[in-house]
């Protein structure tokens, strides 16, 4: 059975305090790794696509790297801003598109 | 997030009244899914649908709850004889090409709240 495990559940860090979130996964043929940001009563907001192992891409403070087992999310001197649920899934076997989801790691980032 | 539309935001039913919960796709996109999000948990898959076709519905209670796409109008998820446990929020989403891969994109959600 495919599965998405997150950690840590919640994450709390001061204002330019680098860190980084886990996301490893069991699933047959890997064709992709999504990463989303959830705020409160909000939907999933679209970060990355990673698709094959050694893949990096990054937006503003945040970088998503992948192996063969799981992803990493750096968070490089994050802001207040940041603060919200991250989110990564993965097409579940046999399927491009149909997405198995992690819990999420609660991010706060305080002053 | 913008592209995909959801309605009503947030709904309030009566235990035994129906849900409707009304999601248009991005412009262009002719493939819908939508997933269930409850208190505390993680986004579930329930169906999957095409206009005018249920591509995989592997994930939606046998019973009371039904989802379609019509060639006109927006994708309806439907509950009938609705119950407590069916409090969640209700995501569409809808699927994009970006770049050479895919893209799913969500809106902003449903939330029913069953008293």
């Amino acid at each position: 059975e495919d599965q998405v495990t997150q950690s840590p559940e919640a994450l709390r860090l001061q204002e330019g305090e680098s860190s980084s979130l886990n996301c490893s996964y069991t699933v047959s043929g890997l064709r992709g790794l999504f990463w989303y940001r959830q705020d409160p009563g909000k939907g999933p907001e679209f970060l990355f696509t990673l698709y094959s192992a050694g893949e990096e891409k990054e937006k503003e403070r945040l970088k998503a790297t992948l192996t063969k087992k799981e992803s990493f999310l750096h968070i490089t001197a994050p802001k207040p801003e940041d603060s919200a649920t991250y989110l990564c899934a993965v097409p579940t076997t046999g399927t491009a598109s149909k997405l198995t989801f992690g819990t999420g790691t609660r991010l706060q980032v305080t002053l | 997030n913008a592209g995909v539309m959801q309605n009503p935001r947030h709904l309030v039913r009566r235990r035994g009244q129906e849900a409707r919960l009304r999601c248009s796709p991005m412009k262009g996109h002719s493939h819908v899914y939508w997933y269930r999000q409850l208190p505390e948990e993680g986004l579930k898959f329930m169906v999957y649908l095409q206009k005018e076709n249920i591509i995989d519905e592997s994930g939606m209670p046998k019973e009371r709850f039904s989802a379609e796409f019509p060639k006109e109008g927006p994708s309806i998820l439907r509950i009938q004889q609705v119950v407590r446990g069916d409090s969640a929020a209700y995501f569409c989403a809808s699927l994009g090409i970006v770049g050479s891969g895919n893209t799913i994109y969500f809106g902003e959600g449903s939330w029913l709240t069953v008293v």
